[in-house]
């Protein structure tokens, strides 16, 4: 069964500082990840995906991820926060693409508080 | 392009009672999802419909819950009763394809007290 772990409830950083969310995960297939973005009283937002390729990601707001098959990881990372990063962030694996079954099993959530 | 819109925002209704909360996908989306997230835990996944059948729904609690998509458009998620352990934030998504990310709609908010 798929499963993801995201081991920090809660990270915290000075703004103008990197920041890096973890995320690890586990599949019996090809991994297929992604990261979404929860802001206060908003849905979930896609930031990034995994499918194939290079292993750095780079998606929406400066964010990227990177890929660690070995590792099994893919964790979310930007060179610089800024404050309005705060949010809750979501790391999801989805097992096969090539099915018609197109779940994802989501981590429990880790919170981004970035102080000015 | 409006995104996924779900209706109500919140509700609060007593153990016992029905609720019905429902999901505008973004227009031309075949692909439409549930999931629920209750207090603190992670988001997970309810079922999943193509245009107006249901492709996946292994992540159905029990047979209190209730989910149409009559003519592949909207989409309702009934519970009848509600119990205590049915609280927490029901979101929706919606994809356009299976290789395409999963658009998610704000989420209803229910109390089940």
């Amino acid at each position: 069964a798929q499963s993801v772990a995201q081991p920090e409830d809660q990270v915290n950083v000075a703004e103008g500082n990197p920041l890096t969310v973890k995320c690890t995960y586990s599949v019996s297939g090809n991994p297929y990840l992604f990261w979404y973005v929860q802001y206060p009283n908003r849905g979930l937002q896609f930031l990034l995906k995994y499918i194939t390729g290079d292993n750095l990601v780079k998606g929406s707001y400066g964010f990227e991820a990177e890929f660690n098959k070995s590792q099994t990881s893919f964790h979310l990372k930007k060179p610089s926060a800024l404050v309005s990063d705060s949010a809750l962030y979501f790391c999801a694996v989805r097992e096969d693409m090539n099915t018609g079954f197109q779940k994802l099993v989501f981590g429990t959530g880790t919170r981004l508080l970035v102080s000015p | 392009e409006a995104g996924v819109t779900q209706f109500p925002s919140h509700s609060v209704i007593e153990k016992g009672q029905t609720v019905t909360l429902r999901c505008d996908p973004i227009s031309g989306h075949d692909n439409l999802y549930w999931y629920r997230r209750v207090m603190g835990k992670e988001i997970k996944f309810l079922l999943h419909f193509v245009k107006e059948s249901k492709q996946d729904e292994s992540g159905m609690p029990n047979n209190r819950f209730l989910a149409e998509r009559t003519g592949g458009t909207y989409s309702t998620l009934k519970v009848q009763p509600a119990e205590l352990e049915d609280s927490g934030v029901y979101f929706c998504a919606s994809s356009s394809g299976q290789f395409n990310e999963q658009f998610f709609g704000p989420g209803t908010r229910l109390t089940v007290l």
